[in-house]
């Protein structure tokens, strides 16, 4: 069974510190590991696709890592507005369409 | 920009109601998925379609049905809301294979008294 777990479940980060999110999954045949980002009574928004492991991608201050096991989404010099639940999900051969969603990580960064 | 709009962003609703939650997109996406987020048991699927007319149920079903007459049109009913169903309802779309991911809508938080 495809499966997605995140960690830590709640992060609280000075501005400035650096610090990275894990998401571990199994899967069979990964076809994309999404990140997505939620602020409060919002909707996820997207932020990276990664298809393939060594694959890396980045965006202002966030970079998105995979290996064959996990993704890690590093935060480099965090601001307060970078609070926020980050969500990741993968999807796998046998899930046609169908993302499976770890729980999530919230950050908070406090000035 | 693909875009996913959810008719109300906050509803109240009384025991025992029968509830609409209208979710359309513009991107003529095949798939769309409806969700509920609760805090600590993070997104659950509660339904999902592959096309028109389709349906297919998703892990948590019970007490929710939908209707999708049209492709950008995915409506998620309450038969007869309770508190329990008290919740963010998002929806979501993304082509066939899912290859790019979802789109999100903005959520619709419901309150059931």
């Amino acid at each position: 069974e495809d499966q997605v777990t995140q960690s830590p479940e709640a992060l609280r980060l000075q501005e400035g510190e650096s610090s990275s999110l894990n998401c571990s999954y199994t899967v069979s045949g990964l076809r994309g590991l999404f990140w997505y980002r939620q602020d409060p009574g919002k909707g996820p928004e997207f932020l990276f696709t990664l298809y393939s492991a060594g694959e890396e991608k980045e965006k202002e201050r966030l970079k998105a890592t995979l290996t064959k096991k996990e993704s890690f989404l590093h935060i480099t010099a965090p601001k307060p507005e970078d609070s926020a639940t980050y969500l990741c999900a993968v999807l796998g051969s046998s899930n046609t369409g169908k993302l499976i969603f770890g729980q999530g990580t919230t950050l908070q960064v406090k000035p | 920009d693909v875009k996913v709009t959810q008719s109300s962003r906050y509803l109240v609703k009384r025991t025992g109601e029968k509830v609409f939650l209208e979710c359309v997109q513009d991107m003529d996406h095949e798939n769309m998925f409806w969700y509920r987020q609760d805090p600590g048991l993070g997104l659950r699927l509660i339904y999902f379609s592959y096309d028109v007319k389709m349906k297919e149920k998703g892990d948590i079903p019970e007490g929710y049905s939908v209707s999708r007459e049209k492709k950008e049109r995915f409506s998620l009913i309450l038969e007869s809301a309770s508190t329990n169903q008290t919740s963010m309802y998002l929806c979501a779309s993304s082509l066939t294979a899912g290859d790019y991911g979802y789109t999100f809508g903005s959520g619709t938080r419901l309150t059931v008294v």
